[in-house]
């Protein structure tokens, strides 16, 4: 079984400023890692993933997310964020070979402000 | 291409009666998923569907809650006796499975569900 907690629920950070998304998981198998993004009054929608191979991967809009084995985290950063970043921002897990469901952190409510 | 689309996009019910809500998923795509957003629990899996083999229904949270996928496309997830618990977003997802490897899920708009 695998497990994931968004150390943050909330994240107010002022426009232009760099902003580090906290995500730790638990598994007793080896797992996919993503980072999805939600809009305000919108789906899901998938930020970036990591699969296999270099452990920073790059994403949508900038983002990028660090996937630290030996931690078993994969942390969400920006250097310069927008108020269009504003948004709530779900880490989730699956394991490989799995059916594939995801399992999904609380969630992070991220606030730009200008 | 036409995205995952889900019907209806609000429903609103009154506690104990019936609601069925509808996804049709990218069209090829074999798996469907079903999830549950609530204030209180988050982002929860609850159903799971590939091509014609038995669904994985170990996230449904009571035995009023019910899904099919007909024909292998468009599916229904029904919950019967609604209670002010079953208030949320529900979401759906489809992904081209291919076993043994990774398949994105592209979610739809969801579904949300008040109980009144």
């Amino acid at each position: 079984a695998q497990s994931v907690t968004q150390l943050d629920s909330q994240v107010p950070v002022f426009e232009e400023a760099p902003v580090e998304l906290r995500c730790n998981y638990s598994s007793s198998v080896s797992v996919y890692l993503f980072w999805y993004v939600q809009y305000p009054n919108q789906g899901l929608q998938l930020l970036l993933k990591y699969l296999s191979g270099s452990t920073l991967v790059k994403g949508i809009n900038g983002f990028e997310a660090e996937f630290n084995k030996s931690q078993t985290s994969f942390h969400l950063r920006k250097p310069s964020v927008h108020i269009s970043d504003t948004a709530e921002y779900f880490c989730a897990v699956s394991g490989r070979g799995s059916q594939g469901n995801l399992i999904f952190g609380k969630g992070t409510k991220l606030s730009v402000k200008p | 291409g036409a995205g995952v689309s889900q019907s209806p996009s609000n429903k609103v019910t009154e506690k104990g009666k019936d609601v069925e809500l509808r996804c049709d998923p990218i069209s090829g795509h074999t798996a469907l998923y079903w999830y549950r957003q609530s204030l209180g629990q988050g982002l929860e899996f609850l159903i799971y569907f590939q091509g014609n083999s038995a669904p994985d229904k170990s996230g449904l949270p009571s035995d009023r809650f019910s899904a099919e996928r007909t024909g292998g496309s468009v599916s229904t997830l029904t919950i019967q006796r609604t209670q002010q618990e079953d208030s949320a977003v529900y979401l759906c997802a489809s992904s081209y499975r291919m076993a043994g490897g990774y398949n994105e899920q592209f979610f739809g708009p969801g579904t949300r569900l008040t109980v009144l």
